[in-house]
């Protein structure tokens, strides 16, 4: 049963990067059956999603963020990162990254909360 | 951009009644790529459904998606105590992937 675990920092400051790493396990990154995405869910609100990464490094992006967002991948740690640029309140959110396949978003890590705030 | 719009927004029901839950594409939805998620308070989504109809692996037969082209349902045949969550819909048939509003099915 492949896993994610997201991990970061929890507060950013305005106009800052938020930068936040999901670790896989129990399974290759480099499998080449999956898309590696981030997903986010602002307090009490719904479900947006942010962009993905194939392991080979070919990246689809959220247009209404693609300004801002950098999504890599670094096969030889099965992780891959996120990095926002610019961050406002409205960035105030539980992160999620998860595994997009043939059966949708089958595998979620538990999430993690950050807060854009001086 | 497909924009899903789920209804009710909450559900008020008993233990072992019948829920329907309803979400609709605002185009048609490709290869009817249509999941549902179940979501708890400080948990992730749970995936429950993908291509509209197929039950995710380890989901209880009580829970059955339907639905094709713009139209789709989440049915709980019989509510569990432990069925009470918020349900999303989402589609992956095009960029970018959206999600529902979400129902609420709460205990009345």
């Amino acid at each position: 049963q492949v896993q994610l675990q997201e991990s970061g920092p929890g507060l950013v400051k305005p106009s800052q990067t938020l930068s936040l790493t999901c670790t896989v396990s129990g399974g290759s990154i480099s499998s080449g059956n999956y898309y590696w995405t981030w997903i986010r869910q602002n307090p009490g609100k719904g479900l947006e999603w942010i962009g993905y990464i194939y392991y080979s490094g070919t990246t689809y992006y959220n247009p209404s963020l693609k300004s801002r967002l950098t999504i890599s991948v670094d096969t030889s740690k099965d992780q891959f990162s996120l990095k926002l640029s610019s961050v406002t309140a409205a960035d105030t959110a539980v992160y999620y990254c998860a595994m997009y396949g043939d059966y949708a978003l089958s595998n979620w890590g538990q999430g993690t909360l950050v807060t854009v705030s001086s | 951009e497909i924009v899903l719009t789920q209804s009710p927004g909450t559900l008020s029901l008993s233990p072992g009644e019948r829920a329907t839950l309803s979400c609709r594409a605002s185009q048609s939805v490709s290869n009817n790529y249509l999941a549902w998620y179940q979501q708890k308070p400080g948990q992730a989504p749970r995936l429950l459904i993908y291509g509209a109809s197929s039950r995710a692996t380890g989901i209880p037969d009580r829970f059955s998606g339907s639905g094709s082209g713009t139209d789709f349902t989440l049915t709980i045949s019989r509510l569990e105590p432990e069925d009470f969550a918020v349900y999303y819909c989402q589609q992956y048939g095009s960029s970018p992937l959206t999600f529902g509003p979400g129902t609420k099915v709460d205990i009345k």
